[in-house]
């Protein structure tokens, strides 16, 4: 099973709208931690949110909320206000608790916002 | 502050050579990880260091693909004899610490796209 699955190959959102991005995963650890991440045409990975599997409340950075919902084993991205400049890949991706600090990442979504 | 740079941003070279990609990580970062990732993919991870040993090669797809750390801060991944199934991007990441939670954050560097004609 993929540990990380991101069903939406595609998204369009027209600009100053609000868009959410799926996000689900398969852990049997009780820690880890879920991270998005933003990946422009240019290329670099640009770290957005992080949210930890004991933190009690959903994760904020500005624009980016994760809907955090740990019995589906969901993390859903949120982006209020869609800018022009959010057009780019996002993955979803998790670091397994214990001794292990690889990232495994989704397949990712290619979000495109529309002016 | 400066973020992890990655040189060279395109490497391309013909099948069988031998290959190294160099990276600096942020100023004080610990952990530096690699990773590669091919058209349409997430990144996968091949490997990380704390400090200058590899505490997890797991990912190096096979004995072709070595990485070193020798000061515990600049690292270079080197290939050799390499085949077109190695062309992707790969990307290093540091982060601060790995004691869990956010201070494990990996921020990642451009990238290095190798083709393998």
């Amino acid at each position: 099973a993929q540990k990380i699955t991101q069903t939406q190959p595609g998204m369009f959102v027209q600009e100053k709208e609000a868009v959410t991005l799926d996000c689900t995963y398969d852990t049997s650890d009780p820690s880890y931690g879920l991270f998005w991440y933003k990946q422009p045409s240019s290329g670099e990975m640009i770290f957005l949110i992080y949210q930890g599997s004991y933190d009690q409340q959903n994760a904020t950075e500005g624009r980016y909320s994760l809907n955090f919902q740990k019995a589906r084993k969901s993390a859903n991205l949120v982006i209020s206000a869609s800018q022009l400049g959010d057009s780019a890949m996002y993955f979803c991706a998790m670091r397994e608790g214990g001794s292990n600090y690889k990232l495994t990442f989704g397949k990712g979504t290619l979000l495109t916002v529309n002016p | 502050g400066a973020g992890v740079s990655q040189t060279p941003s395109n490497k391309v070279t013909e099948k069988g050579k031998y290959v190294e990609l160099r990276c600096d990580p942020i100023s004080g970062h610990t952990a530096l990880y690699w990773y590669r990732q091919s058209l349409g993919q997430g990144p996968e991870f091949l490997i990380y260091f704390q400090g200058t040993g590899a505490a997890d090669d797991s990912g190096l797809p096979n004995d072709r693909f070595f990485a070193v750390r020798p000061e515990g801060s600049v690292s270079t991944l080197k290939i050799q004899r390499t085949e077109r199934g190695d062309s992707a991007v790969y990307l290093c990441a540091s982060s601060l610490s790995l004691a869990g939670g956010p201070g494990d954050t990996q921020y990642f560097g451009p990238g290095t796209r190798l083709t393998v004609l």
